[in-house]
């Protein structure tokens, strides 16, 4: 299936900063998606992209899709407790990156 | 509405035994997917069904492992016989389905492989 390459791998994080991890690949992706897993949990679907440039946001989440369709971001304001978990991308087939583990520093 | 429903939770087995899986996926989703979850990495493709047909089976080990859709509802992932490296998250997921575009997916709590 499509490769999707995440940086970084781990993000550990003052409480209120902001931070951005990225989802790139070597081939055009016709849509990404991204989850979360918190600590023993399943992945939770977040959101689906699937046009160039595209730009969604979820309260403090924002995700964005590259004009080339290589590659995503998502970027977390006011960084909270509650971000703790694991954020993967997925293109299509449904073929997960490795992840980004969040950690936060109260 | 009922979600992705796995068991069991948790298996412990020795190695070289035979053990199995199953996975009732929300009802009318089409697409059926099981992953392997190592611990610390991401979800690994193993097999993606479209209704009762394997239209993805690239990276299973069709060697020691198999899986079945029969009827293109619920699934059965086998593996024959297992090995210490097959412990980890054998988790299944589906989605409303179709080819081409992805759609949601809904994951299931995963069973937990222990080999010893």
């Amino acid at each position: 299936g499509q490769q999707v390459m995440q940086i970084p791998q781990y993000q550990h994080v003052q409480e209120g900063e902001d931070f951005t991890t990225y989802c790139n690949s070597s081939t055009t992706l016709s849509n990404i998606q991204w989850y979360k897993q918190r600590p023993g949990g399943h992945p939770v679907f977040l959101i689906q992209l699937v046009k160039s440039g595209e730009v969604k946001k979820q309260k403090r989440l924002t995700f964005q899709f590259g004009e080339a369709k290589k590659n995503s971001s998502l970027h977390i304001t006011a960084t909270q407790t509650t971000d703790v978990g694991t954020y993967f991308c997925a293109g299509p087939r449904l073929s997960f990156g490795a992840g980004t583990t969040v950690t936060v520093r109260a | 509405e009922a979600g992705v429903v796995q068991s069991p939770r948790y298996k412990i087995i020795e190695k070289k035994q035979p053990v199995a899986f199953w996975c009732n996926p929300i009802s009318g989703h089409n697409t059926l997917y099981w992953y392997r979850q190592n611990l610390g990495q991401g979800p690994e493709l193993l097999i993606r069904y479209e209704n009762e047909e394997a239209v993805d089976d690239s990276q299973l080990p069709k060697d020691r492992f198999s899986a079945e859709r029969l009827k293109g509802v619920d699934s059965t992932l086998k593996i024959q016989p297992a090995e210490l490296g097959d412990s980890a998250v054998y988790l299944c997921a589906s989605s409303r389905g179709g080819t081409g575009m992805n759609t949601e997916a809904f994951f299931g709590q995963g069973t937990r492989l222990t080999v010893v």
